[in-house]
C-alpha cells in the first residue's frame, strides 16, 4: 500500500526543545513539502524539496530546518526558535516538483509546546 | 507574491448545490487546484484547472477563468459527507511552489 506516513499523530514538547517530525513515503516521488496548518485557516508551506539533497524555503521557513538525505524521507526539525510552534504539521509528496500534480498528504502531527 | 480569496464558511442541506468561488493574484499563473480536507485529516486531491472551462469529476465540478483570475468548485447533490473544509491553490509560474487560500468551511444540514 503506496502512501505517506507521518509520526508521531500527537506530540507534546516543553518549550525550548528542539523536535524532529518524521515525514516517509513510498510512491517514489521526487518533491516533498511541509506545511503548517493553524486553526480555521489554510496550509502555509514551510520547506519544500524538488530532489534529493536539495530543499528550499517556503513563505514561513524561519525557526524550521530540514534534511533530505533520502529520497523516501523529509523530516522537519521545530527549533526552540520558533516563536509559536503549536500547530498541525502536514507533510506531502507529488511526482515531481514542477506544481502541476496533486499533492499527496501525510495523516499530519499535531505538537503542543508548552 | 500570491494571494487567493475564497468565502470562509458555506452552509446548505443535503442535495442542495454549493458554489464555492475563489479569486486570485498571482505573480505569472500555472493553474488552479482544489483539495478537500475533513476535520482533523489529511487534505485530499480534488481537481485542477490549467486551462479556461469547466472539468466535471462526478458530483464536483471545477470552473477556470484567467482572464478574471477566478475560478470556483462546484457541490451537486449534497451530502452530509461533503461537510468538510475546501481549499483553492495556485501555482504561479515564477517557482513551483503552491500557494492555498484560507479556506471555506462547507455545512451540510439535514
Amino acid at each position: 500500500d503506496g502512501g505517506i506516513t507521518q509520526s508521531p499523530k500527537y506530540l507534546f514538547r516543553k518549550e525550548g526543545q528542539n523536535v524532529t517530525l518524521s515525514c516517509e513515503q513510498n510512491l517514489n516521488h521526487d518533491a516533498m513539502y511541509w506545511y503548517r496548518q493553524d486553526p480555521g485557516q489554510g496550509l502555509r508551506l514551510i520547506y519544500y524539496s524538488q530532489i534529493v539533497n536539495d530543499f528550499q524555503k517556503g513563505d514561513i521557513a524561519e525557526g524550521y530546518s530540514v534534511s533530505r538525505e533520502k529520497k523516501e524521507s523529509f523530516p522537519l526539525t521545530v527549533t526552540s526558535a520558533q516563536k509559536n510552534p503549536t500547530a498541525f504539521y502536514l507533510c506531502a509528496s507529488s511526482i515531481d516538483g514542477t506544481g502541476i500534480y496533486e499533492q499527496y498528504f501525510g495523516p499530519g502531527t499535531r505538537l503542543t509546546v508548552t | 507574491g500570491q494571494s487567493l480569496e475564497q468565502p470562509s464558511e458555506v452552509t446548505a442541506v443535503e442535495g442542495a448545490i454549493v458554489q464555492i468561488n475563489c479569486t486570485y493574484q498571482t505573480s505569472g499563473f500555472y493553474g488552479l487546484s482544489w483539495y478537500q480536507q475533513h476535520d482533523g485529516g489529511a487534505p485530499t486531491f480534488l481537481s485542477y484547472n490549467a486551462l479556461d472551462g469547466l472539468e466535471e469529476t462526478g458530483r464536483f465540478s471545477s470552473f477556470l477563468s484567467r482572464s478574471d483570475s477566478y475560478g470556483y468548485l462546484l457541490l451537486q447533490e449534497l451530502q452530509m459527507k461533503d461537510s468538510a473544509s475546501y481549499f483553492c491553490a495556485v501555482r504561479g509560474s515564477n517557482d513551483y511552489k503552491l500557494s492555498f487560500g484560507a479556506g471555506t468551511t462547507v455545512t451540510v444540514r439535514a
